[in-house]
């Protein structure tokens, strides 16, 4: 079975702080993503990395960055944190497209508050 | 362009009745089309997916039906059972992306009562 853990299920921080979430999958997938969740807007990427030290913006970047040092391992960081950061973060990995896979593996995620 | 929009927010429906959830798009690139269903607590999971060469899949209780010419895509759940209430998530993909890129719906909280 494909597994992808989430370094924490719940996290509490303050405004300001640096913020950490990392994720480790065990399959040797090519592709890892960071996604927020929030009600009524869906599954929103922040970024994704196709391969070690690579990474893309998604969809909403602004206050991330990312760390892919190696394949099994993808992390999310909050610069700076905001209370407009409170949300789940759920991580995916897949195979790459080249392999013919599309299916992307959730985490069972990180819920964050930012108080 | 690169929206799938799904209805409705939510759904109620009785032991034993079909759950209709509903996606459209716009993007004539997407060919790949998945469902995804989040329990509670949880990450969301493959539940079926389909390509855009057929018009329906089915798999157990669960059916995607796919109409091309009006890019739209829904999701059918036959018999609905309480432990199917989750949360679905329609999604979408470019083969030619390559950016790997699924494109979410916004989600359906669906509840069977008993």
């Amino acid at each position: 079975d494909v597994k992808v853990t989430q370094s924490s299920r719940y996290l509490v921080k303050r405004t300001g702080e640096k913020v950490f979430l990392e994720c480790v999958q065990d399959m040797d997938h090519e592709n890892m993503f960071w996604y927020r969740q929030d009600p009524g807007l869906g599954l929103r990427l922040i970024y994704f990395s196709y391969d070690v030290k690579m990474k893309e913006k998604g969809d909403i970047p602004e206050g991330y960055s990312v760390s892919r040092e190696k394949k099994e391992r993808f992390s999310l960081i909050l610069e700076s944190a905001s209370t407009n950061q409170t949300s789940m973060y759920l991580c995916a990995s897949s195979f790459s497209w080249g392999e013919g896979r599309a299916e992307q593996y959730f985490g069972p995620g990180t819920r964050l508050t930012v108080t | 362009q690169q929206q799938v929009k799904q209805s409705p927010q939510s759904l109620i429906v009785q032991k034993g009745g079909i759950s209709i959830i509903n996606c459209a798009y716009e993007n004539t690139a997407f060919d790949y089309f998945p469902w995804y269903q989040q329990f509670p607590g949880k990450g969301p999971a493959l539940l079926i997916a389909i390509r855009p060469d057929v018009s329906e899949k089915k798999e157990g209780r669960f059916t995607i039906s796919f109409n091309k010419s009006a890019k739209q895509f829904s999701l059918h759940i036959m018999d609905s059972q309480p432990g199917d209430s989750a949360t679905y998530f329609c999604a979408a993909r470019a083969t030619m992306d390559s950016s790997y890129k699924l494109i979410f719906g916004s989600g359906t909280r669906l509840l069977v009562r008993p």
